[in-house]
């Protein structure tokens, strides 16, 4: 079975500084990566996906992911954020050939002035 | 592109009401959806998943009886909470996958339902 890993549940940063919220996954076969945004109160927003190809993918919102099979990561980094990138961001793993998606426990980005 | 509507987006009830919530994709036509709740400050726990014209597929734990999904054609699926009590509180939402596209395209969400059962 699939499984993600957030490792932080939360992250502060100051504005206009880089971040980094990490993401691990497990599985025996080959995957599609995801990183979902969520908002208060809403739903989810797709920031960017991994499917093949270039392991570094850019997204939404000045946002970017490296696919790295060797350490079974698929971390998003920003190198400088907005206040308005406060929000849930949520990893996620599906199997090639299945629609599901595993999510991980999300990580909550807190940017402050 | 790819837009999913849910509604209503906050309800508030008595226990024992039934509720029904409404999933739809406004710009193309989903041949599948799936339903999450998601309790506060946690992760999504899908729930089901919802094949027009088929019966839904529940994950193990979830009550098909208490949670019932209707996929009737491919730009709408309705998850109806049955008799609902205060522990059915909760956030629930839905997504969409474009029909007859490859199996790696991903799930467009709806902006959430927040349920509470007085």
């Amino acid at each position: 079975a699939q499984s993600v890993t957030q490792l932080d549940s939360q992250v502060p940063v100051f504005e206009e500084a880089p971040v980094e919220l990490r993401c691990n996954y497990s599985s025996s076969v080959s995957v599609y990566l995801f990183w979902y945004v969520q908002y208060p109160n809403q739903g989810l927003q797709l920031l960017l996906k991994y499917l093949s190809g270039s392991t570094l993918v850019k997204g939404i919102n000045g946002f970017e992911a490296e696919f790295n099979k060797s350490q079974t990561s698929f971390h998003l980094r920003k190198p400088s954020v907005h206040i308005s990138d406060t929000a849930e961001y949520f990893c996620a793993v599906s199997v090639a050939g299945f629609q599901k998606l595993v999510f991980g426990t999300g990580t909550r980005l807190l940017v402050s002035p | 592109g790819a837009v999913v509507s849910q509604h209503p987006s906050w309800v508030i009830c008595k226990s024992g009401t039934s509720v029904k919530i409404e999933c739809r994709s406004l710009d193309f036509q989903a041949t599948t959806m799936f339903w999450y709740r998601q309790f506060p400050k946690q992760s999504l726990m899908l729930m089901a998943t919802s094949n027009e014209g088929s019966k839904a597929t529940y994950e193990q734990g979830v009550e098909k009886d208490k949670f019932l999904i209707n996929h009737a054609s491919l730009t709408l699926s309705t998850l109806t909470v049955t008799s609902a009590h205060p522990e059915d509180s909760s956030f629930y939402i839905c997504s969409a996958r474009n029909r007859g596209r490859s199996d790696n395209q991903p799930q467009h969400f709806g902006d959430g339902t927040r349920l509470s059962i007085l």
